[in-house]
């Protein structure tokens, strides 16, 4: 099974809102990603946790909030953001951190208004 | 730094015809992995096919193999018998162990019946 859960789907939301993104992986692996995407363009890492703790922060801003409450679970926190951020949120898993093929999940396409 | 070049921004094929997507790397590392993801308008990233630098021989996967030549840094995908499902970006994609997957812009293919 090489299944990567996200929701919700769909996201629209205002600049002023508190939201969160989730993801899930059960395939006992111990690295997961979020990345960002935008249209017809290559995903750009944001976030990479390996063993539930936060290894790598691509300079993202911090209205953008990473948790891995355990190995299975990964969420974005989101306040504050901007219409730019608008865009599909991607979360993977490998079975260690850079090291091994990612596994993507279907993503989430957020609209901040 | 690593980079990823594909060269072919759009293609098109006949549904049942071959094609070949070209991906060229830059990189002075020996040991690395390479990928193809596919994204069709489902926007899941699907991985398609790795192949590891240190294996000569190149990598199948169905009606998917590469053309792996190591020393013009060069990781061609040809699609077999193509099917309208095979439509979507693919992305070829280069991690060194212990970095990151580093993206290359992309080929839009569309299978055309």
């Amino acid at each position: 099974d090489t299944e990567v859960t996200q929701t919700p789907k769909h996201l629209v939301m205002g600049m002023t809102n508190k939201k969160s993104l989730k993801c899930e992986q059960h395939m006992g692996h111990r690295a997961m990603y979020w990345y960002k995407q935008k249209a017809k363009k290559p995903p750009e890492l944001m976030f990479v946790y390996s063993y539930e703790k936060l290894s790598i922060n691509e300079s993202v801003p911090s209205r953008f909030s990473p948790e891995c409450p355990n190995s299975s679970l990964l969420n974005l926190h989101l306040h504050a953001l901007q219409p730019e951020d608008s865009a599909l949120y991607l979360c993977a898993s490998s079975q260690l951190a850079l090291s091994y093929e990612q596994y993507f999940g279907p993503g989430t396409r957020l609209t901040v208004t | 730094a690593q980079t990823v070049t594909q060269s072919q921004p759009e293609m098109s094929v006949q549904e049942a015809e071959t094609v070949t997507l070209s991906c060229t790397y830059d990189t002075s590392e020996s040991n690395y992995y390479l990928f193809w993801y596919k994204q069709p308008p489902s926007r899941q990233m699907i991985l398609v096919i790795r192949q590891e630098a240190y294996k000569q021989q190149n990598a199948t996967e169905n009606r998917f193999s590469v053309n792996f030549q190591k020393a013009a840094k060069s990781f061609s995908l040809k699609i077999s018998d193509s099917q309208l499902g095979d439509t979507a970006m693919y992305f070829c994609a280069f991690m060194k162990p212990g970095g990151k997957l580093i993206f290359g812009q992309g080929t839009e293919l569309s299978v055309k019946p």
